[in-house]
């Protein structure tokens, strides 16, 4: 019953290949987000998705790629992985609709790290 | 957009005394500015909340405070336990920017028994 998941949880890859990262909410929110979480452990905001619909999109290399399909699922690809990609990755949902509910919930991270 | 930062970036206590963060933000249409604490290896998680139409909330022994004429907020932490050690975040939100919280970049406590 776990409320916002994430697969892998953990991701050891070479550099220049391609990854995947999966997302689901089970608490109906209609807003999905990815955060990267570096060493010093800033959360940076990195997409956003609401009702499937892209809004947030922060300076990230196109080498970033997320997808909604739909309401409950965000998905992040990375192409061509470097070094500088390796940090933890979370994601995290919230009710943006109603009053009084966009508290963000986060997922358990993804730790990626590229070698 | 909105600059949140947040003071100290560090900060130990001992057991039992008395911890506080604080942090100012730029834009005075934020108004929901919560609190998240994420402990080794583990997840943000909230632990507190408060809206620009209250100027504390109280949760046992933990405590935010809000100015919104000097736009910042604190979190106050009393009778510390070693379980406290943690990264506390601070964030603010328009309410009518969907979804975008801005972060602080911070503070690790560490409560010494």
């Amino acid at each position: 019953d776990t409320a916002v998941s994430q697969t892998p949880k953990y991701l050891v890859t070479q550099m220049g290949n391609d990854k995947s990262i999966k997302c689901e909410q089970n608490l109906g929110h209609d807003t999905m987000y990815w955060y990267k979480q570096d060493s010093k452990k800033f959360l940076k905001i990195m997409f956003s998705y609401n009702n499937k619909e892209l809004i947030i999109n922060e300076t990230v290399p196109n080498r970033f790629s997320p997808k909604s399909p739909d309401k409950a699922h965000l998905n992040l690809h990375i192409n061509s992985l470097e070094l500088g990609d390796s940090a933890v990755y979370f994601c995290a949902s919230s009710q943006e609709s109603a009053s009084f509910q966009e508290t963000q919930y986060f997922g358990p991270g993804t730790r990626l790290l590229v070698l | 957009g909105e600059n949140v930062e947040q003071h100290p970036s560090t900060l130990s206590v001992q057991e039992g005394d008395s911890a506080v963060i604080k942090c100012t933000y730029s834009d005075s249409a934020s108004n929901y500015f919560p609190w998240y604490k994420q402990e080794l290896g583990k997840r943000p998680q909230l632990i507190i909340d408060i809206r620009s139409n209250v100027g504390e909330k109280k949760d046992q022994r933990i405590a935010v405070t809000l100015n919104k004429t000097a736009k910042h907020f604190s979190l106050h932490i009393t009778e510390t336990q070693p379980e406290d050690s943690a990264v506390y975040f601070c964030a603010a939100k328009r309410g009518s920017t969907l979804g975008r919280l801005y972060f602080g970049r911070g503070t690790q406590l560490t409560v010494w028994p």
